[in-house]
């Protein structure tokens, strides 16, 4: 089964609006973390944003908050205020405290900033 | 200036050529990683060193062979490739995530576009 699904394979938001962008994930773990990284079309993988199993309150840095709702298991990207060189992939990432280094990463959705 | 960096960034090689990528961080890590990343597939975890020790190997060909020498290097040489190897091949580095640190994060490399012909 998927560790991390993204449906959203392309995503449209107007410049200066905010986004959605959704994941869900599939742990037994009780303790794991949550990532989202963008990747432009260079190539890089940019870390955005973490939320681990246990914090109570929802994660945020800038722009970029994370929706964790930990019964649905679902960990959705808001970015606010879209600006033109948000325009990237965006993968989620989960890490489970038990499977040491693994990292299980999404489909991805690719959004696209509309001037 | 990124701490994880990559050489060559594009590399074109036919089946029966020997190449090989490198991965250099400058973070002060002890674990690196290399991915394979193709186009609309989930990153595909290849190879993990911990402190220059292979811990994973996800069921990768023979045709990829890792060498890790110190900590901040690693390598992926690659041998008799096949067109479907074509991809863009990341490399990244943490500090040992085994044993809980949850929080910590991947850093990555830029990718090398690679192309099998």
């Amino acid at each position: 089964a998927q560790k991390i699904t993204q449906t959203q394979p392309g995503m449209f938001v107007q410049e200066k609006e905010a986004v959605t962008l959704d994941c869900t994930y599939d742990t037994s773990d009780p303790s794991y973390g949550l990532f989202w990284y963008k990747q432009p079309s260079s190539g890089e993988m940019i870390f955005l944003i973490y939320q681990g199993s246990y914090d109570q309150q929802n994660a945020t840095e800038g722009r970029y908050s994370l929706n964790f709702q930990k019964a649905r298991k679902s960990a959705n990207l808001v970015i606010s205020a879209s600006q033109l060189g948000d325009s990237a992939m965006y993968f989620c990432a989960m890490r489970e405290d038990t499977t040491g280094n693994q990292f299980y990463f999404g489909t991805g959705t690719s959004l696209t900033v509309i001037p | 200036e990124t701490g994880v960096t990559q050489t060559p960034r594009h590399l074109v090689m036919g089946m029966t050529n020997k190449k090989s990528l490198k991965c250099e961080q400058h973070l002060g890590h002890n674990a690196m990683y290399w991915y394979k990343q193709s186009a609309k597939k989930p990153l595909e975890l290849m190879f993990v060193y911990n402190f220059k020790e292979q811990t994973e190997n996800n069921s990768v060909p023979s045709r990829f062979s890792p060498e890790c020498p110190n900590s901040s290097h690693l390598f992926l040489h690659l041998h008799t490739l096949q067109p479907e190897d074509s991809a863009l091949y990341l490399c990244a580095s943490s500090q040992d995530l085994r044993g809980g640190r949850a929080a910590e994060t991947q850093y990555f490399g830029p990718g090398t576009r690679l192309l099998v012909l």
